[in-house]
């Protein structure tokens, strides 16, 4: 079975700060990524996905995320981030065969003025 | 247009008691998921419809907890006999595609249930 890993639980970041989220998984076949970004008080939603092609993905508000297969990783980034962007950000994998999502534990990202 | 909605948002119940969870997806959306966030797993995938074929059952906990889908569209999910490791967030998700595994995944807002 698959799993997914994201090792910063909680991210205190100035605004303008640049940010990357790291998120590693575990599966050996074809993969789909995505990034999930639950606003506070607000319900999950997609920030961007990954499944063919450029392996470098730009989603919305400003966030990118690259794909790199022979690290089996898929980290967030965004060069400058606002107070806006404070939130929690969800890594998730599905496979090649089967649509239910995997999602990692969540990041917690808090932006300070 | 309208998003997934779910109702109740909160739900407090006793211990023991049954309870019953609603979704309703986006119209037009043939795969219908429930996931749970509680705090100390994350969130998990719990069950997943699509079209007629027969639900992905592999993430229900226990045989307490049940989901039916009604006419491809509303779903219900009953957790029997609680007990406070059910409290949580309880998700649903609907896509576009029946079993598209690159389609997007739109969620409701949760209920959250607390068990007494």
């Amino acid at each position: 079975a698959q799993s997914v890993s994201q090792h910063n639980h909680h991210v205190i970041l100035s605004e303008a700060a640049s940010l990357e989220l790291g998120c590693n998984y575990s599966y050996g076949g074809t993969v789909n990524l995505f990034w999930y970004v639950q606003y506070p008080g607000q319900h999950l939603q997609l920030l961007l996905k990954y499944f063919s092609g450029d392996p470098l993905v730009k989603g919305i508000k400003g966030f990118e995320a690259e794909f790199i297969k022979s690290k089996f990783s898929f980290n967030l980034r965004k060069p400058s981030v606002q107070w806006s962007d404070t939130a929690e950000y969800f890594c998730a994998v599905n496979t090649g065969t089967a649509s239910k999502l995997t999602f990692g534990t969540g990041t917690r990202l808090q932006v300070t003025l | 247009g309208a998003g997934v909605s779910q109702s109740p948002s909160n739900k407090v119940t006793e211990k023991g008691k049954d309870v019953e969870l609603r979704c309703d997806p986006i119209s037009g959306h043939t795969a219908l998921y429930w996931y749970r966030q509680s705090l100390g797993q994350g969130l998990e995938f719990l069950i997943y419809f699509q079209g007629n074929s027969a639900p992905d059952k592999s993430g229900l906990p226990s045989d307490r907890f049940s989901a039916e889908r009604t006419g491809g569209s509303v779903s219900t999910l009953t957790i029997q006999r609680t007990q406070q490791e059910d409290s949580a967030v309880y998700l649903c998700a609907s896509s576009m595609r029946r079993g598209g595994t690159t389609d997007t995944q739109y969620f409701g807002p949760g209920t959250r249930l607390t068990v007494l």
